[in-house]
């Protein structure tokens, strides 16, 4: 059972456009969705994350849009340009009340900004 | 700083076989989680370390262990390798008193033939 799905499975979009990645979950307890970036033979690496008490945050040209009634959440890019080109993850993890529970992540989505 | 760290950086292993992988967490943290992540999928969580202690399990079989040591650096193992076991393996570092984020090392690539 995926609790995480993630949308498009690939994207690609021109320099300087909106880059747009959205993800639903199913799993109420799921309280700290970080949104993950990974570039070839790399880990992935934290790029913004929120919890479900604001709507957005933005860090940058990253923004993570959250609807907690609707229980779905998105990282949109702005100004895309080709060092962005990479796969991103959302994921999801529960408040146990103790540091960080393991991650369940989303499939990922292959992105490629086109110069 | 260093940050997490992983050997081997590739494996490859026959089935049937047994592995150990390795982790030193980033400094000053004190929790480590183990990750499998299969070719074109998300990474999955295979269990997560410590206080030298298994604290919590996903959906792994018990040929998958680990082992946490005094300075807070893990041991994966797998037992019995499957071609299934065929993937990257990811280490996460974090610390339990703080909050949920996690930091990942560059992971081991296994290859079962």
């Amino acid at each position: 059972q995926q609790q995480v799905k993630q949308s498009p499975q690939s994207l690609i979009v021109q320099k300087g456009g909106i880059s747009i990645i959205n993800c639903a979950y199913e799993n109420t307890a799921f309280d700290y969705f970080p949104w993950y970036q990974q570039f070839p033979g790399k880990g992935p690496a934290l790029l913004i994350a929120i919890r479900p008490d604001v709507s957005e945050k933005k860090e940058g040209r990253f923004t993570i849009s959250f609807n907690k009634s609707a229980k779905q959440f998105s990282l949109h890019i702005m100004d895309s340009q080709p060092g962005d080109s990479a796969t991103y993850f959302c994921a999801a993890v529960p408040n146990s009340g103790g540091g960080a529970d393991g991650l369940t992540f989303g499939k990922g989505t292959h992105l490629i900004i086109q110069p | 700083d260093a940050g997490v760290t992983q050997s081997p950086t590739h494996l490859i292993k026959t089935r049937g076989q047994q592995v150990t992988l390795r982790c030193s967490p980033k400094s000053g943290h004190d929790t480590v989680s183990w990750y499998q992540q299969a070719l074109g999928q998300g990474p999955q969580f295979i269990f997560q370390y410590y206080e030298e202690e298994e604290r919590q399990r996903g959906n792994f079989p018990d040929r998958f262990s680990g082992h946490q040591f005094p300075n807070y650096s893990s041991e994966l193992n797998v037992n019995a390798l499957l071609l299934g076991d065929s993937a990257l393996y990811l280490c996460a570092s974090s610390l339990v008193a703080g909050d949920e984020t996690q930091y990942f090392g560059p992971g081991t690539r296994l290859l079962v033939l």
